[in-house]
């Protein structure tokens, strides 16, 4: 079975700052999908970046950047001139490219409380 | 384009009382998975439907139920309540393909069991 792990329960970070949450994950694939979801106040999880296994190229997305490091199992976010909307809980997220049962559930992480102060 | 809905937001249950749950994917979107929130296991995984069947289940006991009817609209049941599924359950939809999608998430609904 997958593990997401992320290791900072809560961090923070100025405004206009820049600021990298982390994330590892276990699996024996070789192919899946790895996300980052934001949840705010309004509990709604709103995807933020998406990252396939097979590129090498690290995604971005605006001020959101991954480090993508699939030997090491490492999926890092980088957040970039950080604003008061990035408050939010952030989840690092698993999900396999291949399923025999058709099945393409997520495997969350613990997720990061990030404050952004003014 | 309408998001993914659900209803109600806000649920107070006694023990003992079942609720039903329901969840309108976007529109096209097949594939409809159901989490549930807890401030001590995080997110888990209840099930996850596509045209009507269900694909997987999560490690929930099976008071936990779900369907999804042939408008992929998805309904998920909690019977013989107990104070431990106090909760935030999400929905999520994706579309069929590109796979590389990702999931769609509802505001959830909040379940307090008293």
């Amino acid at each position: 079975a997958q593990t997401v792990t992320q290791s900072q329960p809560e961090m923070s970070v100025q405004e206009a700052e820049t600021v990298t949450l982390s994330c590892t994950y276990d699996t024996s694939e070789s192919d899946y999908y790895l996300f980052w979801y934001k949840q705010p106040p309004s509990r709604q999880m709103i995807l933020v970046i998406r990252q396939e296994a097979y590129k090498q190229q690290n995604a971005t997305e605006n001020r959101f950047s991954v480090n993508f490091q699939k030997a090491a199992k490492s999926f890092s976010l980088k957040i970039s001139d950080s604003q008061l909307g990035d408050a939010a809980m952030y989840f690092c997220a698993y999900r396999t490219a291949y399923s025999g049962a058709g099945s393409y559930q997520l495997t969350f992480g613990k997720g990061t409380k990030l404050s952004v102060i003014p | 384009k309408a998001g993914v809905t659900q209803t109600p937001r806000y649920l107070i249950k006694t023990r003992g009382q079942q609720v039903t749950l329901s969840c309108s994917p976007i529109s096209g979107h097949r594939s409809v998975s159901w989490y549930q929130q807890t401030p001590g296991q995080g997110l888990q995984f209840l099930f996850e439907y596509f045209s009507e069947t269900q694909r997987n289940k999560g490690n929930f006991p099976g008071r936990f139920s779900g369907r999804q009817f042939s408008n992929s609209r998805s309904e998920m049941n909690v019977s013989t309540l107990e104070l431990g599924d106090s909760a935030l359950y999400l929905c999520a939809s994706r579309p069929t393909s590109p796979l590389r999608e990702g999931y769609t998430f509802g505001s959830g609904t909040r379940l307090t069991v008293v």
